[in-house]
């Protein structure tokens, strides 16, 4: 069963300190690992999608690496409007379920002035 | 571009009574997905659908129906509501089944079980 564990569950920054949130996953076949960001009241926002080992994408103060294990989502310099939930999801090979993304339960990320 | 727009946005229902949640997407995706979010818990898969004509079941089905007749729709219907069901749900479209590629959300719909 295809399981994924993010951590911590809430994280509160002052504005401009760096830092990480961990995706932890197991799957049957990985094609692909998902970040998403989703505010208060709406739906998940597209970030990211890694798709094998050592590959890294970025995007202003966001940064996501991948290993075989697990996945980071490195802040820099963060900004109060970077305050949101960030999801990561997994998607397998194609074993039934479409495809099928496995959610973590997410990070609750705060930055303060 | 509107995306992935469903409605209503919220609603409260009784024990027992049956609705339906309406989803439409503008992106020409072949797949699309309904999913629902609890507290504690990840978005978790309720049905999903590869194409018009073509429903499946997804993690947790029960108490749901689905069925897409064009490939701009997908309704989630409750049949007779209950507590358990309360959430919030979301839809989502993708390109393709088998595709890799992100899956696009909606802006869910509350809903509420008396």
């Amino acid at each position: 069963e295809d399981q994924v564990t993010q951590s911590p569950e809430a994280l509160r920054l002052q504005e401009g300190e760096s830092s990480s949130l961990n995706c932890s996953y197991t799957v049957s076949g990985l094609r692909g690992l998902f970040w998403y960001r989703q505010d208060p009241g709406k739906g998940p926002e597209f970030l990211f999608t890694l798709y094998s080992a050592g590959e890294e994408k970025e995007k202003e103060r966001l940064k996501a690496t991948l290993t075989k294990k697990e996945s980071f989502l490195h802040i820099t310099a963060p900004k109060p409007e970077d305050s949101a939930t960030y999801l990561c999801a997994v998607q397998a090979g194609l074993t039934g379920g479409g495809n099928k993304l496995t959610f973590g339960t997410g990070t609750q990320l705060k930055v303060e002035l | 571009n509107a995306g992935v727009t469903q409605t209503p946005k919220f609603q409260v229902l009784k024990t027992g009574q049956s609705m339906t949640l309406q989803c439409a997407q503008d992106m020409n995706h072949e797949y699309m997905s309904w999913y629902r979010q609890d507290p504690g818990m990840g978005l978790r898969l309720i049905h999903y659908s590869v194409g018009a004509g073509i429903t499946d079941q997804g993690e947790v089905p029960n108490g749901y129906n689905v069925s897409r007749s064009t490939t701009e729709d997908f309704p989630l219907r409750l049949l007779s509501a209950a507590p358990s069901q309360t959430s919030v749900y979301f839809c989502a479209s993708s390109y393709s089944q088998g595709s890799n590629q992100p899956q696009h959300f909606g802006d869910g719909t509350r809903l509420s079980i008396l």
